[in-house]
């Protein structure tokens, strides 16, 4: 799996969008972009995912660039209930059966 | 609704004790998966199993031991337990074919003695 790189913490206003970066400059053609969460004492939690075109879900959007080597996570209007660390996770997908690489993350706080 | 546990949620124990952190789910998932946290080293692998009879070691596997006898468990197994395992870990799963989300567990809080 292709190596990622985020920002060790971010915050974010409540209500404002909250915008987490993450690049991976070494994605193969057959990665795919995947975000996950994990709240104070949680498991983490599926977001996202995506290949080469923006996508966009109930709990955010993902925008990746055209060279694919960065990617950003949206998620439009912050809660205190987003605080938590997210992790930008390059895999191919399908790979269900395939470990989770997990890097450090970024820490969003959202502040009331 | 289908879930995916964990027990105990807390645990206490002795260096050179045996313990067994259990993991449970419902969906009929072929993979399981356990992690454990640890502050500044993040999530990572211990062991991985892809079905019945099935396991793999991971980053992190010694002194740990997995067993795979049906499709909905998953126990993880410290043979003799160290201070070095204190740690929280995670039990997670996920279908084989086009899966492409791990459901994580709840988290089992070890803390060795």
């Amino acid at each position: 799996d292709a190596k990622t790189t985020q920002p060790t913490s971010m915050d974010c206003a409540e209500g404002r969008a909250a915008n987490l970066p993450c690049n991976h400059s070494t994605i193969s053609g057959n990665e795919y972009v995947y975000w996950y969460r994990q709240i104070h004492s949680q498991g983490p939690q599926y977001i996202i995912h995506g290949l080469k075109n923006n996508e966009t879900n109930e709990m955010a959007s993902l925008i990746i660039t055209e060279d694919r080597k960065s990617s950003t996570l949206i998620l439009p209007h912050a809660t205190l209930r987003d605080t938590a660390v997210y992790y930008c996770i390059v895999r191919v997908a399908g790979s269900g059966n395939t470990p989770l690489v997990f890097g450090k993350g970024t820490r969003l706080s959202v502040i009331a | 609704d289908a879930e995916i546990t964990q027990s105990p949620r807390h645990k206490i124990t002795e260096t050179g004790r045996q313990v067994t952190l259990a993991c449970h789910q419902t969906w009929n998932h072929n993979n399981m998966f356990w992690y454990r946290q640890d502050l500044g080293h993040g999530l990572r692998l211990i062991h991985y199993s892809y079905g019945v009879q099935d396991t793999n070691k991971g980053e992190v596997s010694d002194g740990y031991s997995v067993s795979r006898s049906n499709t909905e468990d998953l126990p993880l197994t410290l043979e003799s337990a160290a201070s070095s395992q204190t740690s929280v870990y995670f039990c997670a799963s996920s279908r084989s074919q086009g899966g492409n989300e791990q459901y994580f567990g709840p988290g089992t809080r070890l803390t060795v003695t």
